[in-house]
């Protein structure tokens, strides 16, 4: 069974340029979430997306958004980048929403803002 | 969100068991104990979880404390590739306790 996917691997952009990025899940998972990782505040929560609705979601700024298709794949969309967005943006899917449900992670996207 | 405390960096030989504690004396009832880790390069894979009683995997086992304010993640016999940030995580079963809330986790050096 093929893992999660992530488009792209890397992207650079420029400061104020808006940015889309994608996640496959595993065939059959139907919950999505978002993280961004940085080396100073680690790996942090965006949200979480379930059956083409935002379950959960992260103390970020209103530019991050998401969202999900009804075959479960996942966008997420940053406006008006700054600098501080620069990061690996990790997806990750799991079977169902809940507590107990591993989680399977893509290889992510580092996103490099200039 | 509950919070879990975990050394910064462990350090252990090839072939040998590896202990990584993790204290959570927040922990409330219904909070499940996973542990994911990081391998160099990577995104985060899941290792194991559990309640109250310990869990055994391919992977690891899961000692958790009777009272439940801390856990204990064991690598029965460490190789190179465990080399990894280990993170221990709290997941409450209720509202939107439920999303994975990463700490600083530990990292795991292997010594050939």
């Amino acid at each position: 069974k093929a893992g999660v996917t992530q488009t792209p691997r890397y992207l650079i952009k420029t400061r104020g340029q808006q940015v889309t990025l994608s996640c496959s899940p595993i065939s059959g998972h139907r919950s999505v979430s978002w993280y961004q990782q940085t080396p100073g505040q680690g790996l942090q929560f965006l949200f979480e997306y379930f059956s083409e609705t935002q379950r959960n979601k992260g103390n970020f700024p209103g530019r991050f958004s998401g969202r999900q298709f009804s075959n479960s794949r996942s966008e997420m969309n940053v406006s008006t980048l700054e600098l501080g967005d620069s990061a690996l943006y990790l997806c990750a899917s799991s079977t169902a929403t809940g507590y107990v449900n591993e989680q399977f992670f893509g290889p992510g996207t580092r996103l490099t803002v200039l | 969100d509950a919070k879990t405390t975990q050394p910064n960096s462990m350090e252990s030989n090839e072939e040998e068991p590896v202990h990584l504690p993790c204290n959570h004396s927040t922990i409330s009832g219904t909070d499940y104990i996973h542990w994911y880790r990081q391998l160099p390069s990577q995104g985060p894979e899941y290792v194991i979880h559990g309640l109250t009683s310990n869990v055994n995997n391919r992977m690891a086992s899961l000692a958790i404390a009777e009272d439940r304010k801390s856990s204990t993640l064991i690598l029965h016999r460490a190789t190179l590739r465990d080399a990894a940030v280990y993170y221990c995580i709290l997941r409450g079963s209720g509202g939107s306790n439920y999303k994975l809330t990463f700490g600083k986790g530990t990292l795991l050096t292997v010594n050939p």
